[in-house]
């Protein structure tokens, strides 16, 4: 079965300063990958997903991530955060052969300081 | 227009109660899901339907049943609430056929057990 985790449980940072939250996960197979974003008080909302091709996806906002298949990796990067960019975000892993289960990390919450 | 809306968006009951929290989607997807969020953000899947078919059951007490009339609406009726039932309960919707769809998560359904 496959699994998820986010190193990161609670990152603070100053605005400009860069981004990279950790995700690895636990699958041999085809895996498609996504993070989400959940801003205090509301839903989660995709930012971006990689399934198949180019491994650098780039998604809302800025946000992009680099699948590394030797690493069963899928970090978040953004060059530059902004203090609307407090959230909680998630990584999320399904099993490429039809699989309906999505599974989620533990979400890393992301404080930036104005 | 909200794809994907559940109600109630709060509920305050008292253990030992049956609630019913209620989703639909009309983004014309076959396949919806329950998730549970706690008060540490973790998201558990805990169910999903692809056409009124049930096709996920996670290690979830029976005390939960969810209900799909047809596949726009998926409810979730707990039985005899307990303490431990206190959380957020997202509701999702995909299109399974391509596999690579993410989740349209709706706002959340709060439900606290006094």
């Amino acid at each position: 079965a496959q699994s998820v985790s986010q190193h990161n449980h609670h990152v603070i940072l100053s605005e400009a300063a860069s981004l990279e939250l950790g995700c690895n996960y636990s699958y041999g197979g085809t895996v498609n990958l996504f993070w989400y974003v959940q801003y205090p008080g509301q839903h989660l909302q995709l930012l971006l997903k990689y399934f198949s091709g180019d491994p650098l996806v780039k998604g809302i906002k800025g946000f992009e991530a680099e699948f590394i298949k030797s690493k069963f990796s899928f970090n978040l990067r953004k060059p530059s955060v902004q203090w609307s960019d407090t959230a909680e975000y998630f990584c999320a892993v399904n099993a490429g052969n039809r699989d309906d289960k999505i599974i989620f990390g533990k979400g890393t919450r992301l404080h930036i300081l104005p | 227009d909200t794809a994907v809306s559940q109600t109630p968006k709060y509920l305050v009951t008292q253990m030992g109660n049956d609630k019913s929290i209620k989703c639909e989607q009309n983004l014309g997807h076959d396949t919806m899901y329950w998730y549970k969020q706690d008060s540490k953000k973790f998201l558990k899947i805990m169910f999903s339907y692809n056409n009124k078919e049930l096709i996920i059951n996670e290690t979830v007490p029976n005390r939960f049943s969810p209900k799909s009339p047809d596949k726009a609406h998926l409810n979730l009726h707990i039985n005899s609430l307990e303490l431990g039932d206190s959380a957020v309960y997202f509701c999702a919707s995909r299109k399974r056929e391509s596999n690579t769809g993410e989740l349209f998560f709706g706002e959340g359904s709060r439900l606290t057990v006094l």
